[in-house]
């Protein structure tokens, strides 16, 4: 069985804070694989990162880092200084061995303030 | 822009009428996905096609069916339409058979049965 936690349903916060937006999992698998995708106001999801359960360095592409610990079953997305182009709902999704297809988190909706 | 082509963009239609929804994928990619989203049930996911098979299901109802096509495209059709199929449809697509590759997501079809 596989299961993804995104806590945190909906996020406020202004224009150049930090945010950081959870993503618990659960999982028996030791192969695995982590993703976290983006739904913008305009709908479509987009892919911004997939991580395997054997590579746990921590990931950053601009103001975008992701934090993976395998020791809380954790793989944490943040933002760094937000804009509000970053406003989106975003979804942490797990694809464990035993399943052919990865269950998506209910996403946590960042709203960012001018 | 994904790559992932959705018709139609939006469509209205009545209780227990028949609809299709058409997917592209990338180019290169063999697997069609296709989700549900709506605001109470979160993205679900319906079905999975590879290179024209069906490799897994989700919940989907016997109303609903799919295929692949051998030029890869992909056809969600929907019947006997309720008032509570209203929703997001998404298809998505990756290279691969396994839910291990990333997804790219198609724009959506919203439709509305009224």
């Amino acid at each position: 069985a596989q299961k993804v936690t995104q806590a945190q349903t909906e996020i406020s916060v202004v224009e150049k804070e930090d945010v950081t937006l959870d993503c618990v999992y659960e999982t028996r698998d030791t192969t695995y694989y982590l993703f976290w995708y983006k739904q913008p106001p305009s709908g479509e999801l987009v892919f911004l990162i997939r991580r395997n359960s054997f590579d746990e360095q921590n990931e950053i592409s601009g103001r975008y880092s992701w934090n993976f610990q395998k020791s809380t079953s954790s793989f944490n997305f943040t933002i760094t200084a937000s804009q509000v182009v970053d406003s989106a709902v975003y979804f942490c999704a797990l694809k464990a061995g035993g399943s052919y297809i990865p269950t998506f988190g209910r996403g946590t909706s960042l709203i960012v303030h001018p | 822009d994904s790559g992932v082509t959705q018709t139609p963009k939006h469509l209205i239609t009545a209780t227990g009428q028949r609809v299709t929804l058409r997917c592209s994928p990338r180019s290169g990619d063999l697997s069609v996905y296709w989700y549900q989203q709506s605001l109470d049930q979160g993205l679900q996911f319906l079905i999975q096609y590879y290179n024209g098979e069906e490799r897994a299901k989700g919940n989907i109802l016997e109303r609903f069916s799919a295929q692949q096509f051998p030029d890869l495209h992909s056809e969600l059709n929907l019947s006997s339409l309720e008032l509570g199929d209203s929703a997001l449809y998404f298809c998505a697509s990756s290279v691969g058979p396994g839910g291990e590759y990333e997804q790219y997501f198609g724009p959506g079809t919203r439709l509305t049965v009224t």
